[in-house]
């Protein structure tokens, strides 16, 4: 079956504190890839990062890193000194070949507050 | 590039009524998505679309018909509305082949009432 898994429906930090927001995600495809998005109040869905299941580098992007796992089949997201505008809604999703390569499966997102 | 643009971005429409909800891509991207979106939700497909001529269904197709006649073109039509059918509709695009996915293009999505 293919699933994402985000078991945290809310987070709230304080301006400045490091968070990390989790995916955990299952598949049976043999090539797989993992995706992030961000969608702020203004409500539209914004691209973050794409991951290849072969490729299980982690990856900083600025105060945006991410933590690919498959051993635990986990796809984590840290964001380093929040700042208010990073309060969103973020989703984890995942595609991948056989199987599911015309599909996206979206994790039911993690809504993040950010407060000053 | 305008990248994937939907209109309209409201819409407020009485049960019973049709409409049409236009998706436009530019960025000649085969696979195409309707997802929708309730408050404090995630996302659900509705339809996709593997080329121009090709159409399946998601997960809650009912309600809701598509068609794909062209490589850009992939509006969603919704008949006999419901106020169930309240939502922000999404529509997205991919490039997917032998080299990989994409990520998912998104619009920036239509805001649909049924009253």
């Amino acid at each position: 079956a293919q699933k994402v898994t985000q078991a945290q429906t809310e987070i709230s930090v304080v301006e400045k504190e490091d968070v990390t927001l989790d995916c955990v995600y299952e598949t049976r495809d043999t090539t797989y890839y993992l995706f992030w998005y961000k969608q702020p109040p203004s409500g539209e869905l914004v691209f973050l990062i794409r991951r290849n299941s072969f490729d299980e580098q982690n990856e900083i992007s600025g105060r945006y890193s991410w933590n690919f796992q498959k051993s635990t089949s986990s796809f984590n997201f840290t964001i380093t000194a929040s700042q208010v505008v990073d309060s969103a809604v973020y989703f984890c999703a995942l595609s991948g070949y056989p199987y599911n390569f015309n599909k996206f499966y979206f994790g039911s997102g993690t809504k993040l507050n950010v407060k000053p | 590039n305008a990248g994937v643009t939907q209109t309209p971005k409201f819409h407020i429409l009485k049960i019973g009524q049709s409409m049409t909800l236009q998706c436009t891509q530019d960025m000649n991207h085969n696979y195409m998505y309707w997802y929708r979106q309730d408050p404090g939700m995630g996302l659900k497909l509705i339809y996709y679309s593997v080329g121009a001529g090709i159409t399946d269904k998601g997960e809650v197709p009912n309600g809701y018909n598509v068609s794909r006649s062209t490589t850009e073109d992939f509006p969603l039509r919704l008949e006999l509305a419901a106020p169930s059918q309240t939502s922000v509709y999404f529509c997205a695009s991919s490039l997917i082949g032998q080299g990989g996915h994409s990520p998912l293009h998104f619009g920036n999505g239509t805001r649909l009432t049924v009253t």
